[in-house]
């Protein structure tokens, strides 16, 4: 069965780091998204992307964060200076029509 | 911003008990989706309800949208120990916004 695949599965950096987050959608998917979910608190939106743009985005994804679709495979979440409070679970997910499936997760741990 | 509001927080429950979790909004959903996480692991599409009135069933889990679209529940029928996690509603007010969600422990 297909399934949403993310690199890597833990990252540890230093407050003030850049940092990126990788994943690779199923192939056949239009609709892209990144949630992140602090330690014991429930899943938050960030963004989703369609069609080369981001087509929502919450009030979290400020001007820290930015994503991008460099070739047809790959869907990636930057963290340009990170923050103590940037660290969380980072979940990608694709969808083709409505439902959405999960990668398993980045968890991010900035010190 | 818009909220769903999801209760109860946490449940426990003895194996064979049943359970509900509730899905709440102030305005008119579109459709609704839920979701199970499991400890450690990431949420998994279960559902997606959109007309009104409607119920699903999988199984042991039963899915139901309110008549006025603001109201959702999910209610597991005799809970086994593998049903433990945590189940999110989600929907969009524009943005995606996910529940609290309701964390489900069950005693064997």
């Amino acid at each position: 069965e297909p399934e949403v695949t993310q690199t890597p599965s833990h990252q540890v950096t230093q407050m003030g780091q850049e940092v990126i987050l990788r994943c690779v959608p199923i192939s056949n998917h239009l609709y892209f998204y990144w949630y992140r979910q602090i330690l014991g608190q429930k899943v938050e939106f960030l963004v989703s992307f369609y069609n080369n743009e981001i087509s929502e985005k919450s009030e979290i994804f400020d001007d820290q964060f930015s994503v991008e679709r460099p070739d047809g495979s790959n869907f990636t979440l930057k963290i340009r200076s990170t923050k103590l409070e940037d660290s969380a679970m980072y979940f990608c997910a694709s969808s083709a029509l409505r439902e959405q499936y999960f990668g398993p997760g980045t968890r991010l741990t900035v010190t | 911003g818009q909220q769903v509001m999801q209760i109860p927080q946490y449940q426990h429950v003895q194996e064979g008990e049943d359970f509900t979790t509730y899905c709440n909004s102030s305005t008119t959903l579109s459709n609704i989706q839920w979701y199970k996480q499991r400890p450690g692991g990431h949420p998994v599409f279960l559902i997606q309800l959109v007309k009104s009135g409607e119920v699903k069933k999988q199984k042991r889990l039963t899915f139901q949208f309110g008549e006025a679209k603001k109201n959702s529940s999910l209610h597991i029928t005799a809970t086994q120990t593998t049903d433990v996690g945590t189940y999110f509603c989600e929907t969009s007010y524009g943005k995606l916004t996910f529940g609290q969600g309701t964390i489900l422990t069950v005693h064997p």
